[in-house]
């Protein structure tokens, strides 16, 4: 039972690289997340998806896109890193029923140098 | 502006004994809220859920109070195990008019260690 999975656990990119950290799931939820978590702060929420075709911004959108072609990806993009996207990145999905209770993926530890 | 203060960073309790991690919140359109439990080089794992129409809620060895009046909300871990040494966040959510869509607004965590 796979859940919540992310790809890559770890990665480091140069200044102005680009990036896409992959999410699936397996749950066929609806509803799925992107949160970023910097040390010794909460997770802040990046962009969110109610379902496939559908995407809105988060609390910190900014220096990222999303897209949600399916119920299963939800990709999300980095086009010019910089460090201050230096975080952990948490991919989460939830069903329609419970959207508040999420189901995590492991994260990607992404630095920018 | 945090909405959501864990400002204890951190916790240390025997085992046997009864852990209680805390949390304020600020915005009053919040409505539902959550803990979650995290350990390292994992993702958050849900741990229960209190509605602002409950005070108390009660899962096994976790009871999650809210105090609405206070805008606060308390983990009680009884009694609490090694195995529960984690990083605990506490999660709020603001689903009046049903447009929430499952945003969260996570408190910075408070890292709780049970010794033996």
């Amino acid at each position: 039972n796979a859940g919540v999975t992310q790809t890559p656990k770890f990665r480091i990119l140069k200044i102005g690289q680009s990036m896409t950290l992959q999410c699936t799931q397996d749950m066929n939820h609806n509803y799925m997340y992107w949160y970023r978590q910097d040390p010794g702060m909460g997770l802040k929420l990046i962009y969110y998806s109610v379902g496939a075709g559908i995407t809105d911004k988060g609390e910190v959108p900014n220096g990222y896109n999303v897209s949600r072609s399916t119920t299963e990806d939800f990709p999300l993009r980095l086009e010019l890193a910089a460090p201050s996207q230096t975080s952990v990145y948490f991919c989460a999905s939830s069903p329609q029923i419970d959207k508040n209770i999420q189901y995590f993926g492991a994260g990607t530890r992404l630095s920018v140098l | 502006d945090q909405q959501v203060k864990q400002n204890s960073p951190s916790l240390s309790v025997q085992e046997g004994r009864i852990s209680i991690l805390n949390c304020d919140y600020t915005n009053s359109m919040f409505d539902y809220f959550l803990w979650y439990k995290k350990y390292p080089a994992e993702g958050p794992t849900f741990l229960i859920s209190i509605s602002s129409i409950k005070d108390k809620n009660e899962d096994g060895r976790f009871t999650v109070f809210l105090n609405k009046s206070a805008k606060h909300l308390s983990l009680h871990i009884v009694p609490s195990q090694p195995g529960d040494s984690a990083v605990y966040f506490c999660a709020a959510s603001a689903n009046a008019g049903g447009t929430s869509y499952g945003k969260l607004t996570f408190g910075q965590g408070t890292i709780l260690t049970v010794h033996p």
